[in-house]
């Protein structure tokens, strides 16, 4: 079983639309996350949770939202989608008090018409 | 502010050749430096993850060491297969559950 899994795999919207895009993980975690993967394939943090709280809030639009209504699930909801808003999105997560790896979802690739 | 840096951008080689990718960061006061494959259209696979107090760390064929205090990490592949073709990404963390610094990725192709 996948242990952090995204949904949609692929997202295909109009300018100007509001979107969301979910994570669940089953691996116990205490702490997701949120990258984003640009056209030249850079990974950067976007936000961080850790027990449902808000951790890390990078420079990021306030037209993107994060929300976790509990530690196995963290989404991310996009309000009035731009052109410059596709690219792949990542979920992630760990176990803050240890020094384990992050482990990612597969991907969510957003492409903005 | 913490900065990732890998070379090279791309490399080409031979099946069986043993390679070196190299990755370099400019804040020394990490938590753990981990590495990464990424396959086209795929998520991370974590390969290694070494711990600031550690100097190296070994999974089969793969071997990274760290060098904290001069800011560098490099991943050693022996005897590379056709398989082992994609993006290795290297990434930093500075505390416990913190968010990764990632570099741009070195992209790796293995040819028959």
């Amino acid at each position: 079983d996948t242990a952090v899994s995204q949904t949609p795999k692929y997202l295909v919207t109009q300018m100007g639309n509001d979107k969301s895009i979910k994570c669940e993980q089953n691996l116990g975690h205490d702490t997701m996350y949120w990258y984003k993967q640009d056209s030249k394939k850079f990974l950067k943090i976007m936000f961080s949770y850790n027990n449902k709280e808000l951790i890390i809030n990078e420079t990021v639009p306030n037209r993107f939202s994060p929300k976790s209504p509990d530690k196995a699930h963290l989404n991310l909801h996009i309000n009035s989608l731009e052109l410059g808003d596709s690219a792949v999105y990542f979920c992630a997560s760990s176990l803050r008090s240890s020094n384990q790896p992050q482990h990612f979802g597969d991907g969510t690739r957003l492409s903005i018409l | 502010k913490q900065e990732v840096t890998q070379i090279p951008a791309a490399l080409s080689v031979p099946e069986g050749e043993n390679l070196v990718l190299n990755c370099s960061f400019t804040d020394s006061a990490i938590y753990n430096l981990q590495w990464f494959r990424q396959d086209p259209g795929k998520g991370l696979t974590s390969l290694l993850l070494i711990q600031s107090s550690q100097r190296e760390q070994t999974s089969g064929r793969l071997n990274a060491s760290l060098d904290k205090s001069s800011g560098r990490s490099t991943l050693y592949i022996a005897a590379s297969q056709p398989g082992d073709s994609a993006t290795y990404l290297c990434a930093v963390s500075e505390t416990s559950g913190s968010r990764l610094t990632f570099g741009e990725g070195t992209q790796l192709t293995v040819n028959p």
